[in-house]
């Protein structure tokens, strides 16, 4: 079955700890993506690739950091400069298709991560 | 700027009943997409349907329908003879026409069909 895994589903970080959520996709798709979701709100774009071994920050990119060494990979680092990382986190991807097109972004099952 | 302003943060419906769920957007570009997701509690966001902005009629799949309103910039989500498993939060969204595929979203609507 084609899909999006995200792991691990749940996570806790320690106080200055850097911790790493995993995003695989077997889609075939050129682009990712990261979300953040906090409470009663809707999702904001952390960052997001187009192509391997290149990303763009999204709305709220500081604190976090990404790579994308490999098409079907785009791990999200949580950083110590990140103050406030407790929140659900859902990975996307995308064809890339022409601009005026569809170009659904599917979604991963998500990654719940919380502070100790 | 982009904006997605969905007003209703619940909404209960009757099983079997029709619901709307409201969504108005905010753009300057002539060109965009409009997209309603639905969040179930485990989580994860599940495509339901798409609208583009020079579509000429409003989307349908299955019992989902897109009410498009150009004009107004509204894409109300109707949801017809609603099911048990219809409840869950439901996200507007847009994409500008740009490249990007960038998706802005709204705040959500949490829905509970009652038997």
């Amino acid at each position: 079955d084609g899909g999006i895994t995200q792991s691990p589903k749940y996570l806790f970080r320690k106080e200055g700890q850097n911790v790493t959520l995993s995003c695989e996709q077997n889609l075939n798709h050129d682009a990712m993506y990261w979300y953040r979701q906090d409470p009663g709100q809707g999702l904001r774009l952390i960052y997001y690739s187009q192509i391997v071994n290149d990303f763009q920050k999204g709305d709220i990119a500081e604190g976090y950091s990404v790579s994308r060494e490999k098409k079907e990979s785009f791990p999200l680092t949580v950083t110590s400069a990140q103050k406030n990382p407790t929140a659900f986190y859902l990975c996307a991807s995308s064809i890339l298709g022409l601009a005026g097109h569809k170009n659904i972004q599917y979604f991963g099952a998500g990654t719940r991560l919380s502070v100790l | 700027a982009q904006k997605i302003t969905q007003t209703q943060p619940g909404m209960f419906v009757q099983e079997k009943e029709a619901v709307t769920l409201d969504c108005t957007y905010d753009t300057s570009d002539q060109s965009y997409g409009l997209f309603w997701y639905k969040q179930p509690s485990s989580g994860e966001m599940i495509f339901l349907i798409y609208q583009g902005s020079y579509d000429q009629q409003n989307a349908t799949e299955g019992r989902y329908s897109l009410n498009f309103q150009k004009a107004r910039k509204s894409a109300n989500l109707v949801i017809s003879a609603s099911q048990l498993g219809d409840s869950a939060m439901y996200f507007c969204a847009m994409r500008d026409g740009g490249a990007t595929n960038k998706l802005i979203f709204g705040t959500g609507t949490l829905l509970a069909v009652q038997p």
